[in-house]
């Protein structure tokens, strides 16, 4: 049983679309964190969230925690090309379990010319 | 300012052999995690130090595998006895001591990606 589902596992779209993935467990944790991963690279971190309900933007990505802290969800506005890659959520315990990441199965994004 | 590294990042060797990497964290980072991958799937916890103390390990991490932080700095994995479905990419990551108020963040090496024959 995975402890943080992402959905949708693979996204498919054209240049210019938006997309949505989202990260549900049923823990609730301390922060969670998004990751971008390119094929035989390690994830690179793209931003930490802490605080129910909070909301951070990279650019042209928009990161939610949810108010609960047990979900989380990613919006990508005109998406490019440059965004294709595995995007992972990592939830963590901080300080019980010394914040060792559990993270979903990842979104294999791919975003067509 | 280098990040994380990871030698050797690839690694084929044959069933029964021994093989060992290294992880060199980020410069004063007190924390090293080491995770396992396998194609299509997100990472999954095996071990972590807090300096050169382990102070957790997985129930993924089987008598064969084991782990050293001696010096509280770099950081070493061993599989002894390899078997095929060790084939993985090996990730370590490492985060600065907590403080409160900042946000825990951990960051990644390259990997590295062993095939086992």
């Amino acid at each position: 049983t995975q402890l943080l589902e992402q959905s949708p596992q693979f996204l498919s779209i054209q240049e210019g679309e938006n997309l949505t993935v989202y990260c549900n467990s049923s823990s609730v944790f301390s922060s969670l964190q998004w990751y971008r991963q390119e094929p035989g690279e390690g994830p690179v971190l793209l931003v930490t969230v802490v605080t129910g309900g909070e909301v951070k933007k990279l650019k042209r990505l928009t990161f939610q925690f949810g108010d609960a802290r047990k979900d989380s969800s990613l919006h990508i506005t005109a998406a490019q090309p440059g965004d294709t890659g595995l995007y992972l959520c990592a939830g963590a315990w901080i300080y019980n379990q010394g914040g060792k990441l559990i993270f979903g199965q990842g979104t294999e994004l791919s975003v067509k010319p | 300012d280098t990040g994380v590294s990871q030698d050797p990042r690839h690694k084929i060797t044959k069933r029964g052999q021994n093989v060992t990497f290294r992880c060199d964290p980020i410069s004063e980072h007190n924390r090293l995690y080491w995770y396992r991958q396998t194609l299509g799937q997100g990472p999954e916890f095996l071990t972590y130090f807090q300096n050169e103390a382990q102070l957790e390990k997985s129930r993924l991490l089987s008598d064969r595998f084991s782990a050293e932080r001696p010096k509280g700095s770099f950081s070493t994995l061993e599989i002894q006895r390899t078997e095929q479905g060790d084939s993985a990419m090996y990730l370590c990551a490492s985060s600065p001591p907590l403080i409160a108020g900042e946000r825990p963040e951990q960051y990644f090496g390259p990997g590295t990606r062993l095939t086992v024959t």
